[in-house]
């Protein structure tokens, strides 16, 4: 049982290229969530899931696109990389969403874009 | 729209003190707080948690308080130890608000 896991674990990009961010889930839980972290702002939410074939925008969606074609993948695009995208990004899921369902979170990836 | 404010931003203690962290949400909805440790380089994990129907819990040398009134919530770390230096995040979920909010967190150092 891995958990949630992530690849890449590191990327470096140059302006306006494009990457896909992979996770993945082997816990069986209906939603997944991708976050960024930056320095003295906390965890702030990208998009999340709430099932295979759902998607929806969370606090800071502009530049990102994502899709959940399988219940265990969660895919995080970006179609044409800014330095602002220079991050921290931790995707996580849960059972579902309510009082109580911890979220886990994967290891993480850090991007830097020059 | 939703807020949760953290402080301090910065704490450091000697080895067997105490620390407190506290956070203060702003939508009346919420009903669970979890907290979140998250040690350099590594992943956030969760710690502690408590619901709204709960004003306490505790787990050896740490608990959490609840005051669902003034909307605060707070950390407590016992008889600290160096291991217990990372960033503490809390942070406040509404159910059907597929929606989790972070405070921005404190880092805590313990000094031994």
């Amino acid at each position: 049982n891995a958990g949630v896991t992530q690849t890449p674990k590191f990327r470096v990009l140059k302006t306006g290229q494009s990457m896909t961010l992979l996770c993945a889930q082997d816990m069986n839980h209906e939603y997944m969530y991708w976050y960024r972290q930056d320095p003295g702002m906390g965890l702030r939410l990208i998009h999340y899931s709430v099932g295979e074939g759902t998607t929806a925008k969370g606090e800071v969606p502009d530049g990102y696109n994502v899709s959940r074609l399988k219940k265990q993948n969660f895919l995080l695009g970006l179609e044409s990389a800014a330095p602002s995208q220079t991050s921290v990004y931790f995707c996580a899921s849960s059972y579902r969403e309510g009082v109580g369902d911890t979220q886990y979170f994967g290891p993480g990836t850090r991007l830097t874009v020059l | 729209g939703e807020n949760v404010e953290q402080h301090p931003s910065t704490l450091s203690v000697q080895e067997g003190d105490s620390a407190v962290i506290k956070c203060t949400y702003s939508d009346s909805a919420s009903n669970y707080f979890p907290w979140y440790k998250q040690e350099l380089g590594k992943r956030p994990q969760l710690i502690i948690d408590i619901r709204s129907n709960v004003g306490e819990k505790k787990d050896q040398r740490i608990a959490v308080t609840l005051n669902k009134t003034a909307k605060h919530f707070s950390l407590h770390i016992t008889e600290t130890q160096p291991e217990d230096s990372a960033v503490y995040f809390c942070a406040a979920r509404s159910t059907g608000g597929f929606k989790t909010i972070f405070g921005a967190g404190t880092r805590l150092f313990v000094k031994a």
